[in-house]
């Protein structure tokens, strides 16, 4: 079964930095891509990014562009995402999502990060 | 604004059958699969149907999907209390170069 575990969300002040990190167990973490979407407070999901098995194709929504950068350690069963120079608006629940593409499929319980002075 | 449109709200009685839909462009569902997720009161997104109508297991055959060129349908027959969720559609966006989510449909059983 599809384990995912996020953590490191949190109160950051607008212009710093959080670095989410997602464990991940119960499935071959190396042969799956996987994805980061989140969900402002009583909003619709919206996709953040995305990155292949090898990490050698990445994908960045253009809200999130040039400030986050997505990672993963095969070795260590973990996705990465470093968020800097947050904005109020990307105040939200952050979840790590396994590649939706294929039957065996799962999400984390998601980490909140708020964004305020 | 989102990419894929789908109606804020949708409702039916127990035993109904109810349909959501979501349209796109060329750009998205008419060159790529749909994804359909349904989110539970205070949960995560599941995945509830892939590659356009594709049920992963342990999704009942109730939920159905259906794609016809630049929109597609989630079906849910034999509606049940439990089915109130929204529900979201997701596809790769050529253009933009990832994924575009529908806006989301909250799904109210009377």
């Amino acid at each position: 079964e599809v384990q995912l575990v996020e953590s490191g969300g949190g109160l950051v002040q607008p212009g710093g930095s959080l670095r989410l990190s997602c464990a991940a167990s119960g499935f071959t973490f190396n042969s799956y891509s996987m994805n980061w979407v989140r969900q402002a407070p009583g909003k619709g999901l919206e996709w953040v990014s995305y990155i292949s098995i090898s990490s050698n194709t990445i994908y960045y929504a253009d809200s999130v562009k040039g400030r986050f950068t997505i990672s993963r350690d095969n070795a260590k069963n973990s996705l990465y995402l470093q968020m800097n120079s947050l904005r109020a608006e990307d105040t939200a629940v952050y979840y790590c999502a396994t590649d939706w593409t294929v039957e065996t499929t799962g999400w984390g319980q998601g980490t909140l990060v708020t964004v305020s002075s | 604004q989102s990419v894929l449109t789908q109606p804020p709200s949708a409702s039916g009685t127990p035993g109904q059958r109810v349909t959501i839909s979501c349209s796109g462009s060329s750009s998205n569902i008419g060159s790529n699969y749909v994804y359909w997720f349904q989110q539970l009161p205070g949960t995560a997104p599941k995945l509830l149907i892939y590659r356009n109508n594709q049920r992963p297991s342990g999704v009942p055959d109730r939920f159905s999907g259906s794609k016809s060129g630049t929109s597609v349908s989630l079906a849910i027959s034999g509606l049940r209390s439990e089915d109130e969720a929204d529900y979201y559609c997701a596809a790769w966006d050529g253009s933009l170069s990832g994924v575009a989510f529908g806006g989301g449909t909250k799904l109210t059983v009377l």
